[in-house]
């Protein structure tokens, strides 16, 4: 495996279920990002994580957990969701966060529908 | 904070035809300015970015782009697109210690046959 990638694609779940999205980095990056992007709005930065330490919490509802084991594995954790909380969720990592200069690197996304 | 803004929402164009993608960023230091590019039902992929040099950045699939300083501009522009180049296209801006990367809103980016 390359790059970055998430699991699972697609992902259909009811409003009482508990899931989890895992991102997975085999850049070798030091930072890890969840984006959320939904229909005709801009992506909205959920998460930031820098060395396994949660920099930034964009005032995400506590329904979204994030959690980071180590430098290569994100995890987002769902529960109680709401219908609005459908969207595609994406992952993206880079080398540094704080000298500006990195890209980030994006995975495919988890496409998630709330019933 | 640094912010981005783009200027068109949706940019239709034919086949063959040159095309320009507009953005606008605002920041009181040195900024980063990139493109993306999402195709659907994928993440976003780096078109090209400009740190510092030349203004004139070349960047993959034939798009370049252009960094306008006194406008605080940086727009794309491909000089003859394919139907392939249909997708969502981004800009972002990023600054040395003032934070994570800040998005556009995108541009739809529509090539007709």
């Amino acid at each position: 495996e390359t790059g970055v990638t998430q699991t699972p694609r697609h992902l259909v779940m009811g409003m009482t279920n508990k899931k989890s999205l895992k991102c997975e980095q085999h850049l070798g990056h030091n930072a890890m990002y969840w984006y959320k992007q939904s229909a005709k709005k801009p992506l909205e930065l959920m998460f930031v994580y820098s060395l396994e330490e949660r920099v930034e919490n964009n005032s995400v509802p506590s329904r979204f957990s994030p959690e980071c084991p180590n430098s290569s594995h994100l995890f987002l954790h769902l529960h109680t969701l709401q219908p609005e909380d459908s969207a595609l969720y994406l992952c993206a990592s880079s080398q540094d966060r704080l000298r500006g200069f990195y890209e980030q690197y994006f995975g495919p996304g988890t496409r998630l529908t709330v019933t | 904070a640094q912010s981005v803004t783009q200027l068109d929402s949706q940019v239709p164009v034919f086949e063959e035809a040159p095309v320009e993608l507009r953005c606008n960023y605002s920041s009181s230091v040195s900024v980063y300015l990139f493109w993306y590019v999402q195709y659907p039902n994928q993440g976003l992929q780096l078109l090209l970015k400009y740190l510092s040099g030349s203004t004139l950045v070349k960047g993959i699939n034939g798009f370049e782009a252009e960094f306008n300083k006194s406008q605080t501009s940086f727009h794309l522009r491909k000089p003859s697109v394919h139907i392939s180049d249909t997708a969502e296209y981004f800009c972002a801006v990023s600054a040395p210690l003032r934070g994570d990367m800040r998005f556009g809103a995108g541009t739809r980016l529509t090539v007709k046959p």
